[in-house]
C-alpha cells in the first residue's frame, strides 16, 4: 500500500543554518502530498502542500517540491529559527480519509 | 471561526475500562477521521465517518468504535483498554470524503495504567 518515509531524527541546527527533511512516498496513484508541524503538547498543523507533480507548496519560509520522477517531497528552509523547533511529519493521501504518514522528525533550533 | 475542538485534553483509565472521547469538526466540514499516534511516530489512521456511517477503516480491532451525529460531530469509542492504547487521540475534518486536505484537532491524551 501507499506509504511515506521520512528521515529520521533528531536533527540538531543552530539558528540561520539551512535545513533539508527527506521525505519519499510509494503511491500506487497521483497523492497529494503534504508537510504538518506539531509543537509540544498540540496536534497537527499543516505547514504546505501539493497536489500534483511539480508543484511547489511553500508557508513561513518553508518549501517542498513534488518530485514524481524521484517520488520525493523534501522540506527545505533557508534559514531556520528557535522557533521553527518541533517535529515535522510528511503525509500522502490519495483523496480517501486514510493519510499515511511518516515516523516524524524531531528538529531542535538552538540559538 | 473555530476550528477542530476534541474533548477531554486528557483522560487516565484503568485496563478493562471503556473511554468515549469527543470531537466537533471544522465549520463546512462534514467528513470527520480519527487518528491514534503513539508516543514518538506518526498518526495512524482509526476509521472515517461521512454521512453518520464509517465510511473507511484501519487496522484496528473492534474494541475501537465510533459515531458520528447529524450535526457531522463525531465520538470514538475504545473498549476493553489496553495499556498499549495509550496515545494521542486526533482528530480531523474536511469537506468530504474524497478533499485530501484534513485539519486536526489538538488532540485526547489517554493514559492507561
Amino acid at each position: 500500500g501507499d506509504s511515506v518515509t521520512q528521515m529520521e531524527g533528531p536533527v540538531t541546527l543552530s539558528e540561520e543554518a539551512f535545513l533539508t527533511i527527506n521525505c519519499t512516498y510509494t503511491a500506487t496513484g497521483y497523492p497529494s502530498l503534504f508537510w504538518y508541524v506539531q509543537y509540544p503538547g498540540e496536534g497537527l498543523q499543516l505547514l504546505l502542500k501539493a497536489t500534483k507533480a511539480d508543484d511547489k507548496g511553500s508557508n513561513k519560509g518553508f518549501e517542498a517540491t513534488y518530485r514524481k520522477e524521484t517520488t520525493s517531497f523534501h522540506l527545505e528552509k533557508g534559514s531556520v529559527q528557535v522557533s521553527d523547533s518541533a517535529v515535522y511529519f510528511c503525509a500522502l493521501s490519495d483523496g480517501g480519509g486514510d493519510m499515511r504518514f511518516g515516523a516524524g522528525t524531531r528538529l531542535t533550533v538552538k540559538p | 471561526d473555530a476550528g477542530v475542538t476534541q474533548s477531554p485534553t486528557h483522560l487516565i483509565k484503568t485496563r478493562g475500562q471503556q473511554v468515549t472521547l469527543r470531537c466537533s469538526p471544522k465549520s463546512g466540514h462534514d467528513t470527520v477521521s480519527w487518528y491514534q499516534q503513539a508516543l514518538g511516530q506518526g498518526p495512524q489512521f482509526i476509521f472515517q465517518y461521512y454521512e453518520e456511517e464509517e465510511r473507511q477503516r484501519g487496522n484496528f480491532p473492534d474494541r475501537f468504535s465510533g459515531h458520528q451525529f447529524p450535526n457531522y460531530s463525531s465520538e470514538l469509542n475504545v473498549n476493553a483498554l489496553l495499556l498499549g492504547d495509550s496515545a494521542l487521540y486526533l482528530c480531523a475534518s474536511s469537506w468530504d470524503t474524497t478533499y485530501n486536505e484534513q485539519f486536526f484537532g489538538p488532540g485526547t491524551r489517554l493514559t492507561v495504567l
